[in-house]
């Protein structure tokens, strides 16, 4: 089974820090995606990526940017963190048929 | 800007019941399209995909698409209390390679 991997489950930072967090899938995937998840918004597609270096913005890309050096890890990138980028951010893979998500992140901006 | 529109709910069946859900989309263009299930406090799984108008048939599930009338469903035949989750419906262009637009999600109650 494909495996993606989120490196922190829950994070806490401070308002105008940056934040990076990693994905890393296990299975060659080319596609990688960031999404954020709110109640009553569903999921969102921030980023995503289909090659090592190429990246293109998703829907609500605005105050994120992300990193694909490796074809294996996709990191997103807060730049300077709001309270309104308090949110579940989750990493899927790809190969076309369908996603494999990661675990997921739950950062909370205080 | 392409929509995936699901019923919220919460939809509930008896146990051993079909379940029936259903969503429609905004994007003529799309050409695949998925089901996920998520459980409370946990990612989403992909249940199924289906690409071509008709049903198809995994287990106890069933995807249907009707590219005519923008419409999935999801059928689940034989309902169980673990199937309770919150499905979500998404879709996108050839292999969803471009990213995945998603429903915000029906949450299913099967009730023992």
């Amino acid at each position: 089974d494909v495996k993606v991997t989120q490196s922190s489950r829950y994070l806490v930072k401070r308002t105008g820090e940056k934040v990076f967090l990693e994905c890393v899938q296990d299975m060659d995937h080319e596609n990688m995606f960031w999404y954020r998840q709110d109640p009553g918004l569903g999921l969102r597609l921030i980023y995503f990526s289909y090659d090592v270096k190429m990246k293109e913005k998703g829907d609500i890309p605005e105050g994120y940017s992300v990193s694909r050096e490796k074809k294996e890890r996709f990191s997103l990138i807060l730049e300077s963190a709001s309270t309104n980028q308090t949110s579940m951010y989750l990493c899927a893979s790809s190969t076309g048929y369908g996603y494999t998500f990661g675990s997921g992140t739950r950062l909370t901006v205080v | 800007q392409k929509e995936v529109e699901q019923n919220s709910g919460p939809l509930s069946v008896p146990e051993g019941a079909i379940a029936s859900l259903n969503c429609t989309y905004s994007d003529r263009g799309s050409q695949s399209f998925f089901w996920y299930r998520q459980y409370s406090g946990k990612s989403p799984e992909l249940i199924m995909f289906i690409y071509s108008n008709g049903d198809k048939e995994d287990g106890r599930f069933t995807a249907q698409l009707n590219k005519a009338s923008q419409y999935v469903s999801l059928l689940i035949r034989d309902s169980q209390p673990s199937d309770s989750a919150t499905y979500l419906c998404a879709a996108g262009g050839g292999g969803g390679a471009d990213g995945l637009t998603f429903g915000k999600g029906t949450h299913l109650i099967i009730q023992p």
